[in-house]
């Protein structure tokens, strides 16, 4: 069964430094999403991406976090500075249809712990 | 803004009972609403799908309502087991954006 693949599944990091996370979707989904998920509360949209194109982002903290899609296939999220604040976890998710009228699969996800 | 609530936030149940889960929200210019299952420190597996035109979907002992109408969903578990024990969110895109807006999740335990 496909699968979204992300990594690394654990991350550890003090704050002011760099993280990043990859996501790989599932073959031939076109939709792929970034997701931050606080416990205790449901995930919340940081960057949306239609192929290479970037659909919505109005949630990504833009002075800190980035995210790309170059050839529209797997993507990679970064946090540069990374603060305490971002502790949480990162989610990653693709659906076959255009916009959010899909159903979503998700990865396993990366759980960042900033100290 | 779209808002999605989902009551109760936690839920403690003996094994074998039926169940049913609440999801509300509040514009109901809904393309399709999602029921996921999260397990403790994993990604969200996807339950049902159930388009703005159906009224229900079913999946095994998994039956979804939806009422556009009024704001609702529910989630109905059928002889739950301890293995049904995780915490289920629902979702909704709406807007022209289409953004996509979870619940807070209910955390289910099935005491075997």
């Amino acid at each position: 069964e496909a699968e979204v693949a992300q990594s690394p599944r654990y991350k550890i990091t003090e704050k002011s430094q760099a993280v990043a996370f990859w996501c790989d979707p599932i073959s031939g989904h076109a939709t792929l999403y970034w997701y931050r998920q606080i416990l205790g509360q449901g995930p919340e949209l940081l960057v949306q991406f239609q192929d290479e194109s970037v659909v919505d982002d109005s949630q990504l903290p833009k002075d800190r976090f980035s995210a790309e899609r170059l050839k529209g296939v797997d993507s990679t999220l970064k946090i540069q500075p990374a603060e305490l604040g971002d502790s949480a976890m990162y989610l990653c998710a693709s659906s076959r249809g255009q916009g959010n009228t899909g159903e979503l699969f998700f990865g396993e996800g990366s759980r960042l712990t900033v100290l | 803004k779209q808002e999605v609530t989902q009551i109760p936030a936690a839920l403690s149940v003996p094994e074998g009972e039926n169940l049913v889960l609440n999801c509300s929200f509040t514009d109901s210019a809904i393309y399709n609403l999602q029921w996921f299952r999260q397990d403790p420190g994993k990604g969200l597996t996807s339950l049902l799908l159930i388009q703005s035109s159906q009224r229900e979907q079913t999946s095994g002992r998994l039956n979804a309502s939806l009422d556009k109408s009024s704001g609702r969903s529910t989630l109905y578990i059928a002889a739950s087991q301890p293995g049904d024990s995780a915490t289920y969110l629902c979702a909704v895109p709406s807007g022209s954006a289409r953004q996509l807006t979870f619940g807070s999740g209910t955390q289910l335990t099935v005491l075997p």
